[in-house]
């Protein structure tokens, strides 16, 4: 399969709300409600942030939120902080025991 | 409290062949498909491996598929990735990666190892 598109960057100053688009096809994100999101900082390993689209795992600020429309689905940060200065990934599964991931999106706080 | 960690990467030659292991604990292994999944120096994650909890069912992606193994031994609570006929685009951090419990996502993430294929 090929990678999910992310876009390469966003940013927004501190309390703002940035969002993070994905988008797939008809056999990854538009087929199933399995989209994850995960957070990196630099040298550290992903942190999933948001799964099956919509669910946060417990400890997860709510300022974090998931949403999909069809093929392309989104992650958006209400009230940016500076530790949500990070790469963040959209994952999708993709059907036959298989995932895809995206590009990645690097998060900066003004 | 769960934890992955890695170890086996390091530097191998193209053509070479390198067995990657995880040691799980903090949680029922043997209940719990795992994943390998891996990341390109200064680039994005790409999907590997997967096998399922009692380690009958396997995945691989087409870019590893006859080259890489995935394996598990329950008894150990260890996870493993063999690897052959290593390519340098090979070259990555390899996360050990714990199955989501019920969903097809992925909670918990090792801190990784890193493989260097090079002559």
């Amino acid at each position: 399969q090929s990678a999910l598109t992310q876009p390469r960057s966003v940013s927004g100053s501190p309390g703002q709300s940035v969002t993070i688009s994905c988008t797939g096809t008809s056999s990854d994100v538009g087929a199933y409600n399995y989209v994850s999101w995960y957070q990196q900082h630099p040298g550290k390993a992903p942190k999933l942030m948001i799964y099956d689209v919509t669910k946060r795992p417990s400890g997860v600020p709510d300022r974090f939120s998931g949403s999909k429309s069809g093929n392309t689905a989104s992650l958006t940060i209400s009230g940016l902080q500076a530790e949500d200065e990070a790469d963040y990934y959209c994952c999708s599964y993709a059907g036959s025991y298989s995932w895809v991931f995206g590009g990645g999106t690097k998060v900066t706080v003004l | 409290e769960v934890q992955l960690v890695e170890s086996g990467g390091g530097l191998v030659q193209p053509g070479g062949s390198l067995r990657l292991s995880c040691s799980a604990s903090g949680f029922t292994f043997s209940t719990y498909t795992m994943h390998w999944v891996r990341q390109t120096p200064g680039k994005g994650l790409e999907y590997v491996s997967v096998i399922n909890n009692n380690g009958r069912s396997t995945y691989h992606a087409d870019s590893v598929k006859g080259r890489f193994t995935i394996s598990r031994d329950n008894s150990k609570n260890t996870l493993y990735l063999q690897m052959s006929s290593l390519r340098p685009e090979d070259t990555a951090v390899y996360y050990c990666v714990k199955d989501g419990s019920g969903g097809w996502f992925f909670d918990y993430w090792g801190q990784g190892t890193l493989v260097t294929v090079s002559s």
